[in-house]
């Protein structure tokens, strides 16, 4: 079962405007969450993070925002630049101990994000 | 402080040998995990050890082991390679189990 979903395979702005990423999660045991960026032939790198306890975090142009009862995240993108294009990952884990999803992260499919000059 | 390694960068096998990819932690981090990425898709846990001990393991077969060393690198080894072992491998350390994890460059594995 997927765990953790990105539905959009894609997005398209324009440099200058917002980008919003989204993704849901299904697991209630899941208590820190992550985007991650990807660019091809690169691992993962981490952008920022947010725990359960939080509805927002924010680091410069990057905010992620967290709606447990939703079970939904997004990363917003402000303004967005040609160099912020590529894949996207969300992810999330469950920090406490006993849940068999301890220690492990569960990455969405990811989104494709190409911004326009 | 150096980041997270990985070796090699690309490596071309055959069905049924047997590889070992290697990764270097960062320094202080006391967790390695190991994922796998198919083409199109997110990464996949495979395991993770912490403080050189499995410390939980994903939806793969025995014939994927890993190690932890004391100096903070670590193995993947595949035995009895398959054609859909074909994947990026992802080493990715970090602090404490679930928490935030630092990927390496991964290493391009094909099975021919």
């Amino acid at each position: 079962d997927q765990q953790v979903k990105q539905n959009s395979p894609s997005l398209s702005v324009q440099e200058g405007r917002i980008s919003i990423l989204n993704c849901d999660y299904t697991n209630s045991m899941f208590d820190y969450f992550l985007w991650y960026k990807k660019y091809p032939a690169e691992g993962p790198t981490f952008l920022i993070s947010i725990s359960s306890i939080k509805d927002k975090n924010e680091d410069g142009r990057f905010t992620v925002f967290l709606n447990k009862s939703a079970k939904h995240l997004s990363l917003h993108i402000v303004p967005s630049q040609p160099g912020d294009s590529a894949v996207y990952f969300c992810a999330a884990s469950a920090t406490l101990g006993g849940s068999s999803n301890t220690g492990k992260l569960i990455f969405g499919q990811g989104t494709t994000l190409q911004v326009k000059p | 402080e150096t980041g997270v390694t990985q070796s090699p960068t690309h490596l071309i096998k055959t069905r049924g040998q047997q590889v070992t990819l290697r990764c270097s932690s960062q320094s202080g981090h006391n967790t390695v995990s190991w994922y796998q990425q198919a083409l199109g898709q997110g990464p996949q846990f495979i395991f993770q050890y912490y403080r050189e001990e499995e410390n939980g393991r994903g939806n793969f077969p025995p014939r994927f082991s890993g190690l932890q060393f004391p100096n903070y690198s670590s193995e993947l080894n595949v035995n009895a390679l398959e054609l859909d072992d074909s994947a990026l491998y992802l080493c990715a350390s970090g602090w404490t189990a679930g928490g935030t994890q630092y990927f390496g460059p991964g290493t391009r594995l094909t099975v021919l």
